[in-house]
């Protein structure tokens, strides 16, 4: 299928280095936060989350870091592969834990490219 | 076991027409969200259901958009007097509560419209 994010931001790495994905979100409120990696023709794929009352997560070679200070998330990635290589996608939900559901606000996605 | 299955993959239409997208959610998930992606965006939230309820439909852009749910299993999204703005990928997901621990949104591969 067509690919998704021809016009988002790119970030290109070397196979093996670390890569750091940045997402600035909008809601002061919001209470937990997703990474989603999304490949082309695909749809969005649940990397790692965070609660609004921490502010690092790791995962199997993903790192989330969240500084609600300035609204910031970030995904670190360890040791990237090629098969890392996709759109990434932050999302916020404004109310997850006080009485809402599970809506998602999705920032605008970074394009990560992983070269060989 | 299967995951959350989109019919049809693609969709071409002309200005004006009536088109239908469907969604078989996994088994066993009550809640079930659509989503609209246009190109280089993040998915964007439509609707949600909670059962064969419609929770939450403030992410409609307008009432040319409706979507049921009328076993609280698969659900379709109905769009009138199809514009060429509504050309987008139509992403469906859905999750085992919807609200309270983070519960995980599972994504279909979407639907790619084309208003011709």
């Amino acid at each position: 299928g067509e690919s998704v994010g021809l016009h988002l931001p790119t970030l290109s790495v070397q196979e093996g280095d670390n890569s750091i994905i940045n997402c600035a979100y909008s809601n002061s409120a919001s209470d937990y936060f997703i990474w989603y990696k999304q490949e082309s023709g695909k749809g969005p794929q649940f990397i790692i989350d965070i609660r609004s009352n921490m502010d690092k997560r790791q995962g199997q070679r993903v790192t989330v870091l969240l500084n609600k200070t300035v609204k910031h998330l970030s995904l670190q990635i360890a040791a990237t592969q090629p098969g890392d290589s996709a759109v990434y996608f932050c999302a916020e939900n404004p109310r997850m834990f006080s009485g809402g559901y599970n809506k998602l606000i999705f920032g605008a996605g970074t394009r990560l490219a992983v070269h060989p | 076991g299967a995951g959350v299955s989109q019919t049809p993959s693609n969709k071409v239409t002309e200005k004006g027409k009536y088109v239908e997208l469907r969604c078989d959610p996994i088994s066993g998930h009550t809640a079930l969200y659509w989503y609209r992606q246009s190109l280089g965006q993040g998915p964007e939230f439509l609707i949600y259901f909670q059962g064969t309820g419609a929770a939450d439909d403030s992410g409609l852009p307008n009432d040319r958009f409706f979507a049921v749910r009328p076993e609280g299993s698969v659900s379709t999204l109905k769009i009138q007097r199809t514009e060429r703005g509504d050309s987008a990928v139509y992403l469906c997901a859905s999750s085992l509560f919807a609200s309270g621990a983070g519960d995980e949104q599972f994504f279909g591969p979407g639907t790619r419209l084309t208003v011709l």
